[in-house]
């Protein structure tokens, strides 16, 4: 069974911080991972990464897969309130049907 | 351009009752995908669609229906409403297939639906 492991759960840092959230995945036929940050309502796509070593980088936010240790990390550099939210990972694996399988995410809280 | 969009918003159903959930999209998607969200859990892939006319089976499709008439709206029915489908339904839309790109989805508002 595929699976999407996230951590940590939840995380309070005051802003300005750096942090790092983790995901890790076990899947068959491994094609894509995404992030996607989740405030109050709808998740909305950060990054899709496919290729191992590739940093993908948005503004403070940047993302690096490894696909040999099978994890990505998802940096934010100066963290704001406005980063608050939940970070949701997935992993895209091909098969008889294509599978997107999701973690059950970070929750991210900034603090002033 | 309004993306995704669903209704209703939020809803109370008696056991045994039914309903649809409807989702439109305006970006001219080929995909179209039923999810719910539940505490503790990832999101779950219900019913999915790769085009007008087409559906099938997700992850957790027991006692749901979906219907894709039209391509830009996705239905998602409920037969015989049961407590255990309590949760949040979100609606996405991607413009490629899973495998080459269709990670990068556009959700819905979501659907909050309690079942008593």
């Amino acid at each position: 069974e595929d699976k999407v492991v996230q951590s940590p759960l939840s995380l309070v840092v005051h802003e300005g911080d750096t942090v790092t959230l983790n995901c890790s995945y076990e899947v068959t036929n491994f094609r894509s991972l995404l992030w996607y940050k989740q405030e109050k309502k709808a998740p909305t796509f950060l990054f899709m990464l496919t290729s191992s070593g590739i940093e993908k980088k948005s503004g403070r936010l940047s993302s690096i897969l490894d696909k040999k240790e099978l994890f990505s990390i998802l940096n934010i550099t100066a963290t704001q309130t406005g980063d608050s939210a939940i970070y949701l990972c997935a992993v895209v694996a091909a098969g008889t049907a294509s599978k997107l399988t999701f973690g059950t995410g970070t929750r991210l809280q900034v603090t002033l | 351009n309004a993306g995704v969009t669903q209704t209703p918003k939020f809803r109370v159903l008696k056991t045994g009752q039914s309903m649809t959930l409807l989702c439109a999209q305006d970006m001219n998607h080929e995909y179209m995908y039923w999810y719910r969200q539940d505490p503790g859990m990832g999101l779950r892939l219900i019913h999915y669609s790769v085009g007008e006319g087409t559906t099938a089976k997700g992850e957790v499709p027991d006692g749901y229906n979906v219907s894709r008439l039209k391509k830009q709206n996705f239905l998602l029915g409920l037969e015989s409403a049961a407590p255990s489908q309590t949760s949040v339904y979100f609606c996405a839309s991607s413009r490629h297939p899973l495998l080459t790109g269709g990670g990068e989805q556009y959700f819905g508002p979501g659907t909050r639906l309690t079942v008593t």
